[in-house]
C-alpha cells in the first residue's frame, strides 16, 4: 500500500514548455487534489475532483489544468510554464468529503523550477 | 486573501516545554480543523482535527483547542521533543458531498524543540 504516488519528484524546465504532473492513489479514494506550497503562503488549492471524470477549479487555478480520467490518477498540467509556478506541488486524496473520513493524506510533493 | 491566519511564524522552545501555534479563520461555514505537520521533503500528515461542535479535543501530548465565538483555534505541544521540530499547518475545510475537504491552510509555524 503505497498511498499517495506523485511522478516526478523534481524538475526543471524553461519558460514556455510544457509537462505533466501524475499523482496515483491506490486507496480507493474518490477525492482528490491537488496544491502548490510556496514559502510563508502554506498550502493553497489549484484544483480539485470529487470523483472520476470530474474537475473543479480551486484557489489558484490559472495556468493549470488537470484531468482524472481514472479513479486512482489526477493530472496536473502546465501549458506553458512561467517562473511564477516554481513551487512544490503536493497530491492529495480523501476518502469522503464530509462525516469521520475526510482526512487528506498528501504525497512526497514535486518540486518544480521554472527559470 | 488569507481566510487562515496562522502564529507565530517561527517557535522555538526547549525540549519538555510547551509549544503553543494559534490560527484565526473568518468563514463561519468551516466545519472541520485539522493540524498538519510537514518534515522537510515530506508532504504534510494530519496530525490531530477538531469539529466546531467541541470545544477541546486532546491525542497524547497534542491537544485542539476551539473557539467557535472568537473564531480561533490553537495548537499546545506538551512535553515537546526534539522530534516535533517541524512544520506545522492549521487548516480550515467546508466538508460536502459536492465539495470534498478542500483545505484552506494557514501560513505555517516553523517549530523548533532544543535539547
Amino acid at each position: 500500500n503505497a498511498g499517495v504516488t506523485q511522478t516526478p519528484k523534481f524538475r526543471v524546465l524553461k519558460t514556455g514548455q510544457s509537462m505533466t504532473l501524475l499523482c496515483a492513489q491506490d486507496m480507493n479514494h474518490e477525492y482528490m487534489y491537488w496544491y502548490r506550497q510556496d514559502p510563508g503562503m502554506g498550502l493553497r488549492l489549484i484544483h480539485y475532483s470529487v470523483g472520476e471524470g470530474t474537475t473543479a477549479k480551486g484557489e489558484v487555478p490559472d495556468g493549470y489544468n488537470v484531468s482524472r480520467l481514472k479513479k486512482q490518477n489526477f493530472l496536473l498540467g502546465l501549458e506553458s510554464a512561467a517562473p511564477s509556478q516554481t513551487s512544490v506541488y503536493f497530491c492529495a486524496s480523501s476518502y469522503q468529503g464530509w462525516g469521520e473520513n475526510t482526512e487528506a493524506f498528501f504525497g512526497q510533493g514535486t518540486r518544480l523550477t521554472v527559470v | 486573501q488569507q481566510q487562515v491566519k496562522q502564529s507565530p511564524q517561527s517557535l522555538i522552545v526547549q525540549k519538555g516545554g510547551i509549544s503553543i501555534i494559534n490560527c484565526a479563520y473568518e468563514n463561519t461555514a468551516f466545519d472541520y480543523f485539522p493540524w498538519y505537520q510537514q518534515f522537510p521533503g515530506k508532504g504534510p500528515a494530519l496530525l490531530i482535527a477538531i469539529r466546531p461542535d467541541v470545544s477541546e479535543k486532546k491525542e497524547g501530548r497534542f491537544t485542539i483547542s476551539f473557539n467557535k465565538s472568537a473564531k480561533q483555534f490553537s495548537l499546545h505541544i506538551m512535553d515537546s521533543q526534539p522530534g516535533d521540530s517541524a512544520t506545522y499547518f492549521c487548516a480550515a475545510s467546508m466538508t460536502g458531498e459536492t465539495s470534498g475537504s478542500r483545505l484552506t491552510f494557514g501560513e505555517g509555524t516553523q517549530l523548533t524543540v532544543n535539547p
